[in-house]
C-alpha cells in the first residue's frame, strides 16, 4: 500500500467547513483513497472512499486530485461532535480488510 | 442490533499475568481482526482469522494468541511475553477478507493497563 502524509493537527470552528488534506505520492493506479475518523476510545469510523472522481456521501466529501497524488476530506458544517483523529489509507479495494492506519490528523473543532 | 462487542472497556492486568480480551459479533461474518493501538499512534495488525478454526500472524504477533473456534468469537489473549501489553486494543469483522474494506467494522475497544 502506498505511503499516506497528513498533518498532525488541525483546528476548525463549528460551522465552518473542515479541510482535511492526504497526501500520497506513490499511490498506484488501482488503489483507493479511504477516509476513516476514530473519537476518542472508540473504533475506528468508515467515512468516504474514492478512486479518481470526486465522492459525497452523507458524512463527507472527497476531492482528488487530477493525478492523484493528494486528496482532501470536507466536512461541510463542522459540529463538536466531528472532533476526531481522521485516518487517510490509500490501499487496493481487492487487498481485503488489513488495514494500516498511521498517525491521522487529530481535528479540534472550536465553538 | 447488530454489531461487534468487545469486554471488558478497561482491563488491569498485573505484570506476569495472561489476559484474554473477548470480542464477539452477531454479524455472521467470517473475517475477525485484532489490533493494537498505542497512545497517538495508528492502528497495527496482531493476528486475522478468515474463517473458523483459521487465524494468521499479523504485523506484531509476538506476545500474543488467538483461537477462533466459533465464528462469532475471536479472543486475544496477551501473554506475559508481550514486553508492553499496555495499549488499546480493537477488534474487527467483515463478510469475509476479500471483502472491500469499507465492509470492516470495528468494536468499542478494551483499554489494558499493567500496573
Amino acid at each position: 500500500d502506498a505511503k499516506t502524509t497528513q498533518p498532525p493537527s488541525m483546528d476548525c470552528a463549528e460551522g465552518r467547513a473542515a479541510n482535511l488534506p492526504c497526501n500520497h505520492s506513490t499511490i498506484s493506479g488501482n488503489e483507493y483513497v479511504y477516509w476513516y475518523r476514530q473519537i476518542h476510545s472508540q473504533g475506528p469510523q468508515y467515512i468516504i472512499h474514492g478512486l479518481k472522481n470526486n465522492e459525497t456521501n452523507e458524512m463527507a466529501s472527497l476531492i482528488i486530485t487530477e493525478d492523484r497524488k493528494s486528496s482532501t476530506l470536507i466536512l461541510p458544517h463542522a459540529t463538536l461532535r466531528d472532533t476526531a483523529v481522521y485516518y487517510c489509507i490509500v490501499t487496493k479495494r481487492s487487498a481485503g480488510n488489513m488495514l494500516t492506519f498511521g498517525g491521522g490528523t487529530r481535528l479540534m473543532v472550536k465553538p | 442490533d447488530g454489531g461487534i462487542t468487545q469486554s471488558p472497556k478497561y482491563l488491569f492486568r498485573k505484570e506476569g499475568q495472561n489476559v484474554t480480551l473477548s470480542c464477539e459479533q452477531n454479524l455472521n461474518h467470517d473475517a475477525m481482526y485484532w489490533y493494537r493501538q498505542d497512545p497517538g499512534q495508528g492502528l497495527r495488525l496482531i493476528y486475522y482469522s478468515q474463517i473458523v478454526n483459521d487465524f494468521q500472524k499479523g504485523d506484531i504477533a509476538e506476545g500474543y494468541s488467538v483461537s477462533r473456534e466459533k465464528k462469532e468469537s475471536f479472543p486475544l489473549t496477551v501473554t506475559s511475553a508481550q514486553k508492553n501489553p499496555t495499549a488499546f486494543y480493537l477488534c474487527a469483522s467483515s463478510i469475509d477478507h476479500a471483502s472491500p474494506p469499507e465492509t470492516q467494522y470495528f468494536g468499542p475497544g478494551t483499554r489494558l493497563l499493567v500496573l
